[in-house]
C-alpha cells in the first residue's frame, strides 16, 4: 500500500527566503507525481507534474525534483513572497494501469511572513 | 476555458439524509475522480470514472456511489449520512491526450457539514 508523507507539517519563513518542501512515498513503481497547492477551505492548483522518467520540471519560481529509487521529491521554491502561503500538497499515482488514483500527502502550511 | 466547477458550494444536511454532488469536467476531459478531504488532511481516493464506466473505487462504503453521463459530467452520492462524512469533497478531471496527459484538475469542491 502506497504511503506519502510530507515533512515538514508546517513551515514558517521571511519573505524573500529560498526553501524546500520535501514529500517521501513508500512504493517506487510510480507513473508519476503531482505537486498541488491549496488555500484555505479552497480547491487544489496543480503546480508541476512529473512523470516517472523524468528527474524535474520547473514553472517560474518552483522546481520539483524526483528521485523514484529513493522515493523522495522536493519542491524548491525560490525568492518566496507573502502570496506563496498555503498548504502544499504532493500526490503520487501508481504504475499499475487502471485507475488514476492520486495518494496524497497530508501537506505543507507554508506561511511567508512579510 | 472554464475549468472543472461543482455544485453546490456549502451543503448542510443532517444524519441519515441522502446528498447529490455534481461535478463538471473541463471541456475535452473524460476522465472524473473524486476525492474526499477531512479538515487536516490530505484527500483520499473514492472514485474515477471514465468514459461513463467505472474505474477505480477507494476504501469507502457501498453508502457512495457514482455515475458519470453521456456528457462526461458526473454525480457523487452518499446515502445515510454519518457525522464522519462531513469533508470538503473534491472532483477532478483528467485529458487522456496532449501536453497535460494524466494531469489532474481540480473544482473549487463542495463542503459538506453533517449535522
Amino acid at each position: 500500500k502506497q504511503e506519502v508523507t510530507q515533512i515538514p507539517a508546517a513551515l514558517s519563513v521571511p519573505e524573500g527566503e529560498n526553501l524546500v518542501l520535501n514529500c517521501s512515498f513508500t512504493d517506487s513503481a510510480i507513473y508519476n507525481l503531482q505537486w498541488f497547492r491549496q488555500d484555505p477551505g479552497k480547491g487544489l492548483t496543480s503546480l508541476l507534474l512529473i512523470q516517472s522518467s523524468q528527474r524535474e520540471q520547473t514553472s517560474g519560481r518552483l522546481n520539483a525534483s524526483l528521485d523514484k529509487s529513493s522515493g523522495r521529491s522536493t519542491l524548491y521554491i525560490a525568492a518566496s513572497q507573502p502570496g506563496d502561503s498555503a498548504t502544499y500538497l504532493c500526490a503520487v499515482r501508481g504504475a499499475i494501469q487502471g485507475a488514476q488514483k492520486l495518494v496524497f500527502g497530508q501537506g505543507t502550511r507554508l506561511t511567508i511572513n512579510p | 476555458d472554464a475549468g472543472v466547477t461543482q455544485s453546490p458550494t456549502h451543503l448542510i444536511k443532517t444524519r441519515g439524509q441522502h446528498v447529490t454532488l455534481r461535478c463538471s469536467p473541463i471541456s475535452g476531459h473524460k476522465s472524473v475522480s473524486w476525492y474526499q478531504q477531512v479538515l487536516g488532511q490530505g484527500p483520499q481516493f473514492i472514485f474515477q470514472y471514465y468514459e461513463k464506466e467505472e474505474r477505480g473505487r477507494g476504501n469507502f462504503p457501498d453508502r457512495f456511489s457514482a455515475r458519470q453521463f453521456p456528457n462526461y459530467s458526473s454525480e457523487l452520492n452518499v446515502n445515510a449520512l454519518l457525522l464522519g462524512d462531513s469533508a470538503l469533497y473534491l472532483c477532478a478531471s483528467s485529458p487522456t491526450s496532449g501536453r497535460s496527459y494524466n494531469e489532474q484538475f481540480f473544482g473549487p469542491g463542495t463542503r459538506l457539514t453533517v449535522l
